[in-house]
């Protein structure tokens, strides 16, 4: 399975709102829910924000949400904060049994 | 305290095999899955396999690039899961990490919420 397409890199001010987009194809992304996202920020694990393409675990802020459409999900953060800065993965069921996850994305707040 | 902790890595040669293991407490073991993820220097985030629980008969899956070298296996009685890694190569050098999916059910164990903080794998001749 190739990995899914990410932007590289998403900029935006504080109290903007991005959107990162993961494209995969109608055997991953667009077949299954079976979606996630995860932040990441230097020298440090990877945090889930987004599972099943929409859902927020607890304590993760609802400035963030996602959204899928065919074969592309998307991850909003709407009011950017500072400490959104990091590095955003998408990460998806791609059948028999494996998993694929995006690139990444670096988000920069201005 | 729930966490993960792994260990085992460390400098190998190309062609030579190591050993991870990812030891869990705070939760229970026995009813979750266990995903290895990899991570590169400077580079992306890589799924490297999965072991699910007894639920599951200890289900594995790999992707292609580490499938038939790599080999996830788990001991119930150390709430530790394993990754054998063999016939290594440079482009397997990574931070390894494991991680817990938020269920073993229904093949919904793809959503991971509990990583550990992983364990450098440097290989080099």
């Amino acid at each position: 399975q190739s990995a899914l397409t990410q932007p590289a890199s998403v900029s935006g001010s504080p109290g903007q709102s991005i959107t990162i987009s993961c494209t995969g194809t109608s055997t991953n992304v667009g077949k299954y829910n079976l979606l996630s996202w995860y932040q990441q920020h230097p020298g440090r694990a990877p945090k889930l924000i987004i599972y099943e393409v929409s859902e927020r675990p607890s304590g993760v802020s609802n400035r963030f949400s996602g959204s899928k459409s065919g074969n592309t999900a998307s991850l909003t953060i709407s009011g950017l904060h500072t400490e959104d800065e990091g590095d955003y993965y998408c990460f998806s069921y791609a059948r028999n049994n494996v998993g694929v996850f995006g690139g990444g994305t670096k988000v920069t707040v201005l | 305290e729930v966490q993960l902790v792994e260990s085992g890595g460390g400098l190998v040669q190309p062609g030579g095999s190591l050993k991870l293991s990812c030891a869990a407490s705070g939760f229970t073991f026995t009813e979750s899955a266990i995903h290895w993820v990899r991570q590169a220097p400077g580079k992306g985030l890589e799924w490297v396999g999965r072991i699910r629980s007894r639920f599951n008969r200890y289900e594995t899956s790999n992707p292609a690039s580490v499938r038939g070298r790599f080999t996830i296996s788990r001991d119930e009685s150390r709430s530790t899961a394993f990754l054998q890694m063999d016939s290594l190569e440079i482009e397997d050098a990574a931070i390894y990490y494991c991680t817990r999916p938020t269920t073993d059910v229904d093949n919904h164990d793809w959503f991971f919420d509990l990583w550990g903080r992983g364990t450098l794998v440097t290989v080099s001749s």
